[in-house]
């Protein structure tokens, strides 16, 4: 079954709008989750992590006044795009690793498509 | 610089048919190889996970091999079928690091025709 369950799984909205997605882990509590962003015909690329209890680690070149991450319970992560503008429609999805160390497999939720207009 | 490419971009074959996806790499330190499944619109899902050592790994009809020395890997499918239509996503994992640590490929889009 599933062991991630993202929400929503599409949004469009207007330039300037603040847009919140959900990561939620299902039946286990995950320290870390991990957000990514996937442009079309791209690879996913990680934005952050995000960690339980404390501030989310961002990547070079993410804004993390734009790209606000808050992961108060163990069980659900959120990140929320900050006036979003055109550019920022993509794919985003969250990920867990449900057991420490190397080597374990990595679930992802569904996606959330955001589109800016 | 970490790069993971995959070949070919695209491809079309016929229900029934076998295929073989490319994978090279030149991340490093290497920590493990991975194969994930991506749906349109769905998350990425695992297929296989392999280590240095690993040479081969199996999950029903798909099979993964890895040439550490070489930085290959490929994804071979067995007797294709309509629901194998997808992208095919290789990923290598950098020793060292964080879980998250994760280089992903474009991946390789599969359409699998009737």
């Amino acid at each position: 079954g599933a062991v991630v369950s993202q929400h929503p799984s599409w949004v469009i909205c207007k330039s300037g709008t603040s847009v919140k997605i959900e990561c939620r882990s299902l039946d286990f509590q995950a320290t870390t989750m991990f957000w990514y962003r996937q442009f079309p015909k791209q690879s996913l690329m990680l934005m952050a992590t995000s960690n339980e209890g404390s501030k989310a680690t961002y990547e070079q070149g993410v804004e993390k006044d734009k790209f606000l991450i808050n992961h108060a319970s163990l069980t659900l992560s959120t990140l929320t795009v900050t006036s979003a503008h055109p550019e920022d429609s993509s794919f985003y999805i969250c990920s867990v690793f449900t057991r420490t160390g190397k080597n374990q497999p990595q679930h992802f939720g569904d996606g959330t498509r955001l589109s800016i207009l | 610089k970490n790069q993971v490419e995959q070949s070919p971009q695209s491809l079309i074959i016929l229900e029934g048919k076998n295929c073989t996806l490319q994978c090279n790499y030149t991340v490093s330190p290497f920590s493990n190889l991975r194969w994930y499944k991506q749906d349109t619109g769905r998350g990425p899902v695992s297929l296989t996970i392999m280590t240095f050592s690993e040479n081969t790994k199996s999950n029903g009809r798909y099979t993964a091999t890895l040439d550490a020395d070489t930085k290959q890997s490929s994804l071979h499918i067995t007797a294709s079928q309509l629901s194998d239509s997808a992208s095919y996503i290789c990923v290598v994992s950098r020793g060292g690091g964080s879980q998250g640590n994760l280089i992903f490929g474009k991946g390789t889009k599969l359409s699998v025709k009737p």
